[in-house]
């Protein structure tokens, strides 16, 4: 089975700050790599799929990218409503797999 | 308005069972495959179950396999999960998802808003 971890496990940003997640899989996935936010209490939305590719109406400072085994979530400007946990996840033969998650809280 | 709506959630006895159901609207259901998602308390996502857009091929995490089945009615727009000898660490929020695949790569893009379930005596 592929491992995903993520790094790192919270962080503390202010408004404005350019903040940077990255997750590793444990073997090549190529670009089969998925990001999700969760806001406590609410359901995880989709934000980018095939590792960089923004959902629609997911806002541009989000940005994807990396291929292989290490990827990146980056946010260019931190905004109030980004404070949230990120999730990276992949699809591999019969199993789908998050990583453990990233809390980005408000410094 | 797309909507996926879980229900049954309840508190259950360990070695008891429990039939969770996510009811969609808004979607053409018989096309998507469906998943569903759970979250214990304070922790991350883990991904349970999978089952076909046809109800003919379904994936089980290991955590469940052997004791949760997948299934799912597209008459009615319903994906069900049955749990059977349910655990104390089964108790998490389930959620349900669609699936979607683009260029190969296969993600949720939708989520309902979840069902609690805990298992205590």
């Amino acid at each position: 089975d592929i491992q995903m971890t993520q790094a790192p496990s919270s962080l503390s940003a202010s408004v404005g700050d350019r903040v940077t997640i990255t997750c590793r899989a444990s073997q090549n996935i190529g670009n089969h790599l998925t990001w999700y936010q969760q806001k406590p209490g609410k359901a995880p939305t989709l934000l980018i799929y095939a590792a960089s590719i923004l959902q629609s109406g997911v806002p541009s400072r989000f940005t994807g990218s990396g291929s292989g085994t290490d990827f990146t979530l980056t946010i260019s400007t931190v905004q109030p409503d980004d404070f949230a946990t990120y999730y990276c996840q992949n699809f591999f033969g019969s199993q789908f797999t998050f990583g453990p998650g990233t809390k980005v809280d408000i410094k | 308005q797309v909507q996926l709506v879980e229900s049954g959630g309840d508190v259950v006895q360990p070695g008891g069972s429990l039939r969770l159901a996510c009811v969609t609207s808004g979607i053409t259901f018989r096309n998507f495959g469906m998943h569903w998602v759970r979250q214990a308390p304070g922790k991350g996502l883990e991904w349970v179950a999978y089952v076909q857009y046809d109800g003919g091929i379904t994936f089980y995490a290991d955590s469940v396999k052997g004791r949760f089945t997948i299934s799912r009615d597209n008459s009615q727009n319903r994906v069900d999960l049955q749990m059977n000898s349910l655990r104390p660490e089964d108790t998490a929020v389930y959620f349900c998802a669609r699936d979607l695949v683009v260029q190969g790569v296969r993600f949720f893009d939708l989520w309902g808003r979840g069902t609690l379930v805990a298992v205590s005596s």
